[in-house]
């Protein structure tokens, strides 16, 4: 069955080291976003991808970045982790770009101290 | 003003009750609506698809109101397994995609 998987599910950093979180789907979906959700806020957009070397901001990008060398793997990372970044971060594609239906990925539960 | 508001309740109700969930959304140009449900320390999945006519899934209906811009969610004869959070999520396509998510609404039910 097709998947979506995130690792590391728990991660605890320092601030100022570079964090990488993976994300892979094999659905072969074109489409690829990374959110965070805080308490109160929802789930946000950091950043999203429409296709191989296609990467866009999203609504709270900064300190974030993202590469698409190839269908499956979106990696997510944080240039010099800040606590403000402490959150759970969800990777999601979907087979149309205007995100008909997103598929999650189970979450990876970052800790900045 | 945030683009999509929901009340975060919670809500807690006796198994068997009616609950109803409703969301605003602030762009009049948002073209498609969408309910996922969250468990706790889960990931959201797609729960049902909002159309203009209203849609229904078994104790499930989904309403759209474009005049007024909101959705609502209505769960009848509710179950403990219903139990989680609502998230409300709508898509506007006006000088790029977006896709903005509700802070959610939280259900419990009692037995």
């Amino acid at each position: 069955d097709a998947e979506i998987t995130q690792s590391p599910r728990h991660k605890i950093t320092e601030t100022g080291r570079q964090v990488t979180l993976a994300c892979h789907q094999t659905w072969n979906h074109n489409n690829m976003f990374w959110y965070r959700q805080d308490l109160g806020h929802g789930l946000r957009l950091i950043h999203y991808s429409y296709g191989v070397q296609d990467t866009n901001k999203g609504e709270v990008s900064d300190g974030y970045s993202v590469s698409r060398s190839n269908t499956e793997d979106l990696p997510l990372t944080l240039e010099s982790a800040a606590s403000s970044q402490t959150s759970v971060y969800f990777c999601a594609s979907s087979e149309r770009r205007d995100g008909n239906e997103q598929f999650f990925g189970p979450g990876t539960r970052l800790t900045v101290l | 003003r945030k683009e999509v508001e929901q009340d975060p309740g919670p809500f807690n109700v006796p198994e068997g009750a009616t609950v109803a969930f409703n969301c605003t959304y602030s762009n009049s140009a948002s073209q498609s609506f969408f309910w996922y449900r969250q468990d706790c320390r889960k990931e959201p999945k797609l729960l049902m698809s909002v159309y203009s006519s209203g849609n229904e899934d078994g104790r499930f209906t989904a309403q759209l109101n474009r005049a007024s811009q909101y959705i609502s969610l209505l769960i009848r004869d509710s179950k403990l397994s219903d139990s989680a959070t609502y998230l409300c999520v709508v898509n506007t396509n006006t000088g790029g995609f977006k896709t903005i998510f509700g802070a959610g609404t939280r259900l419990f039910v009692k037995a």
